[in-house]
């Protein structure tokens, strides 16, 4: 079946780039997002990727996606305190289908 | 606007009892999702509800588990029998149109504890 998955715990430096690697499973995966979720708050989508797209940025986030590998990373540059949160990575075939999460990378940005 | 709204926000129950949980998605939104989140683990998919087709149920973790959205709005989630397994934290997201390339908005959560 499908899985995700995502090393759970990550920290970085203030002012350093972050870099939360997700691999999934589903070669048939269409849409690959990732999500965030701050402490005491619900979770928020940041960005979402096509499988026929290598590489999206926005602004301090890039997304890469090796489909081959079928592995999808989240950098975030120059990374601040606000950023601290736990980072979920979750794919989807299609509308009709579920979303699948991963269980989230703790991202912990020291000052 | 309003976003999407849950109820309760606390649930302590005894294991055994049954406990119903509300979730109100965004005006308009026409999917709905249920998940769960329990401690140190990701997000479970539960059921999926769009418009008026029958809801993806393959996610429910078994027959105590079960929902229903009356008028294509409001959301019930209801646990039979609770267990201590239950405990979790259950989240409630909508869309406007079920499109993966939607953002689902999520609700604060119902944290739901059994004894």
């Amino acid at each position: 079946g499908e899985d995700v998955e995502q090393s759970l715990f990550l920290s970085v430096r203030e002012g350093d780039s972050s870099v939360i690697n997700c691999t999934y499973t589903d070669s048939s995966s269409t849409y690959l997002y990732w999500y965030k979720q701050e402490p005491g708050a619900g979770l928020q989508l940041l960005t979402y990727i096509f499988s026929n797209m290598d590489m999206k940025q926005d602004q301090r986030l890039t997304v890469l996606l090796n489909k081959k590998d079928k592995h999808l990373s989240l950098r975030i540059a120059d990374t601040q305190t606000g950023d601290s949160a736990i980072y979920f990575c979750a794919e989807r075939e299609t509308s009709y289908d579920k979303v699948i999460f991963g269980p989230g990378t703790s991202l912990s940005v020291i000052p | 606007g309003a976003g999407v709204s849950q109820s309760p926000s606390n649930k302590v129950t005894e294991k055994g009892k049954d406990v119903e949980l509300r979730c109100d998605p965004i005006s308009g939104h026409t999917a709905l999702y249920w998940y769960r989140q329990s401690l140190g683990q990701g997000l479970e998919f539960l059921i999926y509800f769009q418009g008026n087709s029958a809801p993806d149920k393959s996610g429910l973790p078994s027959d105590r588990f079960s929902a229903e959205r009356t008028g294509g709005s409001v959301s019930t989630l209801t646990i039979q029998r609770t267990q201590q397994e239950d405990s979790a934290v259950y989240l409630c997201a909508s869309s406007p149109g079920g499109l993966a390339e939607e953002t689902q908005y999520f609700g604060p959560g119902t944290r739901l504890l059994v004894l």
